[in-house]
């Protein structure tokens, strides 16, 4: 089993429409957890960080789940503005930023 | 403030010549990570640095690869005798602190290592 997994799509959804990613991890040990967005032949870059209690940022919510070791990202309102890979990282600690990514949902936001 | 700077952007090599990209972490920032990313794959981690010290190498190719970020200059990814299979995009990252809990990375624009 990969240490982390998603679905790697695509996922193509029309504008103003609600979408919703999900990753599982392996290591139950894992400590924190971040969703970040790469867009094509670009570097990732962090969207933002997914705590216990979970947590939104405008139009993005992230959630994580530790008992069935899985987080999720929602984005509601879709633009087209929103389309590029998400990418679901998780930090194993080790006493260091020791971060796992997952291969990427590929989203496609279509007008 | 600038960001992660590495350089070149592009680079092509024939197979057999050696490869080296450099990464310039952000101002402050003494921790460095090298990921590579193959083509329609995720990014894997190679090599966590510290300033004059090479802390986890785990992902590494045992063979053909190194790894360095001196006290002065920029961290430097080497890659001898290049094959096909090198050929990929090739990022740092860098952060601040150890702080697991708070801290994230930050990273350059990657290189994208061709080799023909």
């Amino acid at each position: 089993r990969k240490e982390v997994e998603q679905d790697p799509g695509p996922f193509n959804v029309p504008e103003g429409a609600t979408v919703a990613f999900n990753c599982t991890y392996s290591n139950s040990a894992s400590q924190s957890f971040f969703w970040y967005r790469q867009d094509c032949r670009k570097e990732p870059k962090l969207l933002m960080s997914v705590y216990s209690s979970g947590n939104e940022d405008g139009r993005f919510t992230a959630q994580l789940n530790r008992a069935s070791q899985y987080i999720s990202l929602l984005i509601r309102d879709s633009k087209l503005s929103d389309s590029a890979t998400y990418l679901c990282v998780v930090n194993h600690s080790g006493g260091y930023q020791k971060v796992t990514f997952g291969i990427g949902t590929k989203l496609q936001v279509i007008p | 403030n600038a960001g992660v700077m590495q350089n070149p952007r592009h680079l092509v090599r024939r197979r057999g010549q050696e490869a080296r990209l450099r990464c310039s972490p952000m101002k402050g920032h003494s921790h460095v990570y090298w990921y590579r990313q193959l083509p329609e794959e995720g990014l894997k981690f190679m090599v966590y640095l510290q300033k004059e010290n090479i802390i986890d190498e785990s992902g590494m190719p045992k063979e053909r690869f190194s790894a360095e970020f001196p006290k002065e200059g920029p961290s430097i990814l080497r890659i001898q005798q290049v094959v096909r299979g090198d050929s990929a995009a090739y990022f740092c990252a860098s952060s601040p602190s150890r702080d697991v809990f708070m801290d994230t990375q930050y990273f350059g624009p990657g290189t994208r290592l061709t080799v023909l």
